[in-house]
Formats: structure tokens, sequence, C-alpha cells
């Protein structure tokens, strides 16, 4: 079954106490982001990359980094969490990032940072 | 700046009422806008693409349509499995890695 998996699904922790969400999908994508969402303020794009070893900031970058190294997986790394990294936190992977592609989600991470 | 609006923030309908989710955008050049059905606790499920004005895609009750400012999806004789929130994305060419998202659109449909 083609997907995105995210794991943990729900992470409550500690502020400082550093952390890392993976990804990981089965269908070949290229291009790869993640994406917080935030009641009121929708969905944001933190990171995204357009292929293996290439990363780019979205909109809202700070308190966060990801890696490429190989083409199935990307993951979300807190340093140094604070509360306001709180948020459902989702993957998506797409065919490539160039010429209109759709997008496809993972269910999703809920983070909880006290 | 790449803008995406959504209207109304929330709708509620009767079962077999028929009616129209508005997005708004403003986007240089763009590559696609892209509607999105989102559960709550899950991700948001692709509905469709569309890609230039005049565009039009169909799926069950929902037909999606695209004019060069904005889009529309109508939803005809909604049922009760239909309650969902309805996301609007937008891609433009000046950052195609880019994928900028309206606030939605959470649709109620009473039985």
């Amino acid at each position: 079954e083609a997907q995105v998996t995210q794991n943990p699904r729900y992470l409550i922790t500690v502020t400082g106490k550093k952390l890392t969400v993976t990804c990981s999908q089965n269908m070949n994508h290229e291009y790869m982001s993640w994406y917080r969402q935030d009641p009121g303020l929708g969905l944001r794009q933190i990171y995204y990359s357009m292929n293996v070893e290439v990363t780019d900031k979205g909109d809202v970058p700070e308190g966060y980094k990801v890696s490429r190294k190989e083409k199935r997986n990307f993951p979300l790394i807190l340093e140094s969490p604070s509360p306001n990294q709180t948020s459902l936190y989702f993957c998506a992977s797409s065919l490539a990032g160039q010429g209109g592609w759709p997008q496809h989600f993972g269910d999703g991470t809920r983070l909880s940072i006290l | 700046e790449d803008q995406v609006t959504q209207s109304p923030e929330a709708l509620r309908l009767q079962e077999g009422e028929s009616s129209s989710l508005n997005c708004s955008y403003t986007v240089s050049g763009l590559r696609g806008l892209f509607w999105y059905r989102q559960d709550p606790g899950k991700g948001p499920e692709f509905l469709f693409t569309l890609y230039s004005a005049g565009e039009e895609k169909e799926k069950e009750r929902l037909k999606a349509t695209l004019t060069k400012k904005e889009s529309f999806l109508h939803i005809t004789a909604p049922k009760p499995e239909d309650s969902a929130t309805y996301l609007c994305a937008v891609q433009g060419s000046s950052n195609t890695g880019k994928l900028i998202f309206g606030q939605g659109t959470t649709l109620q449909v009473k039985p």
C-alpha cells in the first residue's frame, strides 16, 4: 500500500530535550515536506526537499532541522524543543517538486512540549 | 506574495442541500491548485488538482472549478459522510517547492 508513515504518532516531552520525528514514504517520490498545523493558522510549511541532499526552508523553519540522506526518509529534528513548538505535524511527499504533482500526507504526529 | 483565502470558515448543510466552497488565490504563475479533504485526527487526503482557468474536475458529489482568481468546490446533494474540513492550496512558479494552504472550510452535513 502506498503510504507516508510518521513516527511517533503522539509524543509528550519537556523543553530542551532533543527529539526526532521520522517520516518514510514507499512511493519512490523525489519530493518531501514537513508542515505544522495550528488552530487558526492552518497548515504551514516548515522545510521541504526536492531530492536527496537538497533541502530548503519553508515559511516557519526556526527551531527545526531536517536531513535527506535517502530518498525514502525525511526526519524532522527539534534540537531544543520549546512549548511554542507544540503542534500537529504532517509529513508529505509527491512525485516531484515541480509540475503541479499533488502531495500525499501522513496521518500526523501530535507533539506536546511541556 | 502567494496567498490563499477560503470562505466560509464553517458551513452547515442539511443532507441533500447543495452548496459551494470558495478559494480565492493570488500566485505568480500558477503551477497547480489543489483541493484536499481532512477528517479529524487524519492527514489531508488529496481530492483534485486544477492547472488552468476553465478546468473542471468531478468525483462523486464533488466538482471543482477554476478561474484566474478563484476556485470553487461544489457539493451536490451532500451526505453526512461528506462532513470534513476542505483545504485549498496553491503552488506557484516562483517557488515550486512551496505549497500555500488556505485556512480551510469546515463542512457539517446534518441528516
